[in-house]
C-alpha cells in the first residue's frame, strides 16, 4: 500500500525568504503526487499536481514542486513567501492509473514570521 | 466558493441529538468523500461514494450514517456522538477518476458536548 511522510510538523520562515515543505511517499507502482494547502477555517485547496512527463511541476500562488522517482520525494518550494501563505500544507498520493482514493500526508504547517 | 457547499459552518449538539451534515456541488463530479480532521491528526477518510453507490466504509462506528440520494449531494446523518467526535468534517468531490484530484467543501466545525 502506498504512504505519504511529512517530516516536518512545522516550518517557520521569515518573510520573503524561500521555503521547502518536505515530501516522501512510498509506494511499489506508479503514483500521482498531490499537493493541497489549507487555510484557516477553510477546505483544502489543490496547489499542484504531479501526473506524468516534467518532473517540475508549477501551480498556484508560486509554488512548484518537484518530483524525484529515486529519492521517491515531491518536495514544495516557493522562491519567497508572504504572509497570506500562512497555512497548512498536505502532501498527497494515489496509485497511477486507478480509481483508488488519495492517501493525504498529516500536514505541515507554515509561519510565515514578520 | 470551491463548487462544494457543506452546510451548516459550524454545529454544536449534545450526544443525545440528531443532526445531519449536508454537501452540495453541481461540478458534474461522480464520486463523493466524507473526510474527519481532528487537531493533530491526519485527514480520516470516512466513506466514499461513486455513482451514488457506497463503495468504502473505513470502520466508521454507526453512530455515523451517509446517504446519498443522488450525484450531486451528500449527507452524513448524526446521532449519539461522543465528544472525541468533535472535529471539521469535510465534503470533498471528484470526476470518475483520481487524477484530476479532489474538489473540497469549507467544512462544518462540530463540537459535541
Amino acid at each position: 500500500a502506498q504512504s505519504v511522510t511529512q517530516l516536518d510538523s512545522q516550518v517557520p520562515v521569515f518573510e520573503e525568504a524561500p521555503v521547502e515543505l518536505r515530501c516522501n511517499y512510498s509506494s511499489s507502482v506508479s503514483v500521482y503526487l498531490f499537493w493541497y494547502v489549507q487555510y484557516p477555517n477553510q477546505g483544502l485547496q489543490l496547489l499542484l499536481k504531479y501526473l506524468s512527463g516534467s518532473t517540475l511541476v508549477k501551480g498556484i500562488n508560486g509554488f512548484e514542486a518537484e518530483f524525484n522517482k529515486s529519492q521517491t520525494s515531491f518536495h514544495l518550494r516557493k522562491p519567497s513567501v508572504h504572509i497570506s501563505d500562512t497555512a497548512e500544507y498536505f502532501c498527497a498520493v494515489s496509485i497511477m492509473n486507478r480509481d483508488d482514493k488519495i492517501i493525504f500526508g498529516k500536514g505541515t504547517r507554515l509561519h510565515i514570521l514578520p | 466558493e470551491t463548487g462544494v457547499t457543506q452546510t451548516p459552518r459550524h454545529l454544536v449538539m449534545g450526544m443525545t441529538n440528531k443532526k445531519s451534515l449536508k454537501c452540495e456541488q453541481h461540478l458534474g463530479h461522480n464520486a463523493m468523500y466524507w473526510y474527519k480532521q481532528s487537531a493533530k491528526k491526519p485527514l480520516e477518510l470516512m466513506f466514499v461514494y461513486s455513482l451514488e453507490e457506497r463503495v468504502e466504509n473505513n470502520s466508521v462506528p454507526s453512530r455515523f450514517s451517509p446517504e446519498c440520494p443522488n450525484s450531486s449531494h451528500l449527507f452524513l446523518h448524526l446521532h449519539t456522538l461522543q465528544p472525541e467526535d468533535s472535529a471539521l468534517y469535510l465534503c470533498a468531490s471528484s470526476p470518475q477518476g483520481v487524477r484530476y484530484g479532489y474538489t473540497f467543501g469549507s467544512g462544518t466545525r462540530l463540537t459535541v458536548v
